[in-house]
């Protein structure tokens, strides 16, 4: 049981906007940064926004995230084959005093 | 640029120490946290613990003080150690960054992982 609540599952069309959310409590996303990796078969989990709503250098601007209040989302806009991956958010917890990761959203693009 | 790569025994039998090494290479070690994070097949993301270059140590609670980490700055390496090890320590384990400046708080660099099997 992950401490972060995320949709197992999400789907779309090439050229789609998806949606994937992400609910916590004020211990965690509440009160501290939002952070969401891409994570795609046999590889390791790659930084996809920090800061809530910021990208890397080299991650496409159809990524965005977005958080308010407990909750935040990431949005996949003019959705491309490869973008199916998992995805997974994450941010500290004040509770645990550590950071805590959601269950991960299989993203399948149809 | 700054690359991880984690190493160590891909098997360990049941009640004994999983060890694992995490070599940095293209930068220093120096100046940053560093984490263990590992993933049962299937499943999601678990944070083990973080160390800083100083020996500074967070754990997962839920590990209790099965978890040792430590830092050696002269072969720029982090490792772990993790005792009395079940099945249900079975995962592949990876190392990470922990970001600085605006990439405070994010996993930015990660290693490959590596995969460890508990059984007999």
């Amino acid at each position: 049981q992950s401490v972060l609540t995320q949709p197992p599952s999400a789907s779309g069309t090439p050229g789609q906007r998806v949606t994937i959310s992400c609910s916590g409590s004020s211990s965690n996303i509440g009160s501290n940064y939002l952070y969401w990796y891409q994570q795609f078969p046999g590889t390791a989990p790659k930084l996809l926004i920090y800061r809530n709503n910021q990208r890397p250098s080299g991650v496409p601007d159809r990524f965005s995230g977005s958080k308010s209040g407990t909750s935040a989302s990431l949005a996949i806009s003019g959705l491309r084959s490869e973008d199916e991956a998992d995805y997974y958010c994450a941010t500290w917890d004040d509770s645990l005093s550590g950071p805590v990761f959601g269950g991960g959203t299989k993203l399948t693009v149809l | 640029q700054v690359q991880l790569q984690e190493s160590g025994p891909g098997l360990v039998k049941p009640s004994e120490t999983l060890s694992l090494t995490c070599t940095v290479s293209g930068g220093s070690i120096s100046s940053y946290y560093w984490s263990w994070i590992r993933q049962p097949a299937g499943k999601g993301l678990e944070w083990i613990g973080r160390i800083s270059t100083s020996g500074s140590t967070n754990h997962n609670p839920s590990l209790k003080s099965r978890v040792t980490m430590s830092v050696d700055t002269s072969k720029n390496q982090i490792s772990l150690k993790l005792n009395s090890v079940t099945a249900a320590d079975t995962a592949v384990y990876f190392c990470a960054r922990v970001g600085s400046g605006w990439y405070v708080g994010a996993f930015d660099i990660w290693g490959q992982g590596t995969m460890v099997t508990v059984s007999s």
